[in-house]
């Protein structure tokens, strides 16, 4: 069936580390791929997305590209913030559908 | 230009009451989806509406649990004789046309909390 694999966390950084949270995924077809950001308390906001095979989403210094051989879409960042501590979640949308595939998430601390 | 409104934010019922869960989608949107969160997981889809429709319901439990999208007002998912297992948090979004490949992205609520004495 189709699912999401995350590393599993929490993923603990100094402030200013590279981050990468992987991210792997089992659809058939070419799904559209999406991370989103949970800060404490608060619902899921759309970080970044690809649609299609290389397609490199970005936003907030965050990037994935969506690596169709190796069927992964990692999330990315130079330089991490204390802000940026949340959780991480990498879901995907199969072919023509609607319904969201979740990855379990993956916690990020920053220490300053 | 208010985002989607879930409310309550937490909800705490004991076992064997109702539990109604609403939702607000954007200005708009006429595409609701309600997903549940259990503890260390992450979402799981349970249903998706337009107005004064159910769409798919392939996710939603087929016992106690129900939704609606009436021509007025919010999406209502409602759970009968809640259970401690229906402890969660129950997350809706919404969306401006079919989600096709993503194209036109899903906006989340802040989600309602559900703790079940």
């Amino acid at each position: 069936g189709n699912s999401v694999t995350q590393m599993e966390g929490p993923v603990t950084l100094s402030e200013e580390a590279f981050l990468t949270i992987n991210c792997t995924y089992t659809a058939t077809g070419y799904p559209s791929l999406f991370w989103y950001v949970q800060y404490p308390g608060e619902g899921l906001q759309l970080l970044l997305k690809a649609t299609k095979a290389d397609d490199k989403g970005s936003n907030k210094g965050f990037e994935a590209t969506y690596r169709k051989e190796t069927t992964s879409f990692h999330l990315e960042k130079g330089s991490v913030q204390v802000s940026d501590s949340a959780v991480y979640f990498c879901a995907l949308i199969k072919d023509s559908n609607y319904q969201l595939i979740w990855g379990a998430g993956t916690k990020l601390i920053i220490k300053p | 230009n208010a985002g989607v409104m879930q409310n309550p934010r937490h909800l705490v019922r004991r076992r064997g009451q109702e539990a109604r869960l609403r939702c607000s989608p954007m200005k708009g949107h006429s595409h609701v989806y309600w997903y549940r969160q259990l503890p260390e997981e992450g979402l799981k889809f349970m249903v998706y509406l337009q107005k004064e429709n159910i769409i798919d319901e392939s996710g939603m439990p087929k016992e106690r649990f129900s939704a609606e999208f009436p021509k007025e007002g919010p999406s209502i998912l409602r759970i009968q004789q809640v259970v401690r297992g229906d402890s969660a948090a129950y997350f809706c979004a919404s969306s401006t046309d079919l989600n096709y490949k993503g194209n036109q992205p899903q906006h989340f609520g802040d989600g309602t909390r559900l703790s079940i004495l």
